[in-house]
């Protein structure tokens, strides 16, 4: 298995907290990808990273910040969490662009 | 705007049989076609990609048959076994510089190998 490490694994929150969820992999790779996936519509991207300090928007990205300060740590974080946000949520790496991704195994998130 | 479209969302087969599952996509600057399968309570895994210069690739009882000019591709899964029942996503991705390397998937198709 890629080494990559999601936590927590699961969480329960409240509706108006910030939840940061932490990404770690120790495989160098350039590339680290946020997703969710809910019911009938598939893996959604959120944020992807390209390189340290370099991020851009997914098509769900809205109530969503990221931050790569480090290759190895891609941070997700809900700034107000909402019920609409409670899914689970898979990171993902990939080496170069257009090769095969390694995903982690989730945070199941609820919020309530 | 959906950029890869799957089908069926759900899939019954006899054990034996064969699975089919499309994809279509609009973005011509895809360049990179995947197709990850998923285990409930496990993350999506790779199970075989397929690039836009050739028009088929076959791994075992997985095969990708690619259609350029229609922007489609599917999924053929031969002699389907029970072991097989999961969740089938397929992606695109595209390698054109700069910072557009999303990889983006079909809503997945969620399928079932009867005994």
């Amino acid at each position: 298995d890629a080494g990559i490490t999601q936590s927590p694994r699961h969480k329960v929150t409240e509706t108006g907290t910030p939840v940061t969820l932490r990404c770690h992999q120790t495989e160098n790779h350039r590339y680290m990808y946020w997703y969710r996936q809910d019911p009938g519509h598939g893996l959604r991207l959120i944020h992807y990273s390209y390189g340290v300090k370099d991020t851009d928007k997914g098509e769900v990205s809205d109530g969503y910040s990221v931050s790569r300060s480090k290759t190895e740590d891609f941070l997700l974080t809900l700034e107000s969490a909402t019920s609409s946000q409670t899914s689970v949520y898979f990171c993902a790496i990939r080496k170069t662009a257009n090769t095969e991704a390694f995903f982690g195994q989730g945070t199941r998130l609820t919020v309530v | 705007q959906q950029q890869v479209k799957q089908s069926p969302q759900s899939l019954i087969v006899q054990k034996g049989g064969i699975s089919i599952i499309n994809c279509a996509y609009e973005n011509t600057a895809f360049d990179y076609f995947p197709w990850y399968q998923q285990f409930p309570g496990k993350g999506p895994a790779l199970l075989i990609a397929i690039r836009p210069d050739v028009s088929e690739k076959k791994e075992g009882r997985f095969t990708i048959s690619f259609n350029k000019s229609a922007k489609q591709f599917s999924l053929h899964i031969m002699d389907s076994q029970p072991g097989d029942s999961a969740t089938y996503f397929c992606a695109a991705s595209e390698n054109s510089g700069g910072s557009n390397y999303k990889l983006t998937f079909g809503k997945g198709t969620l399928l079932t190998v009867n005994p």
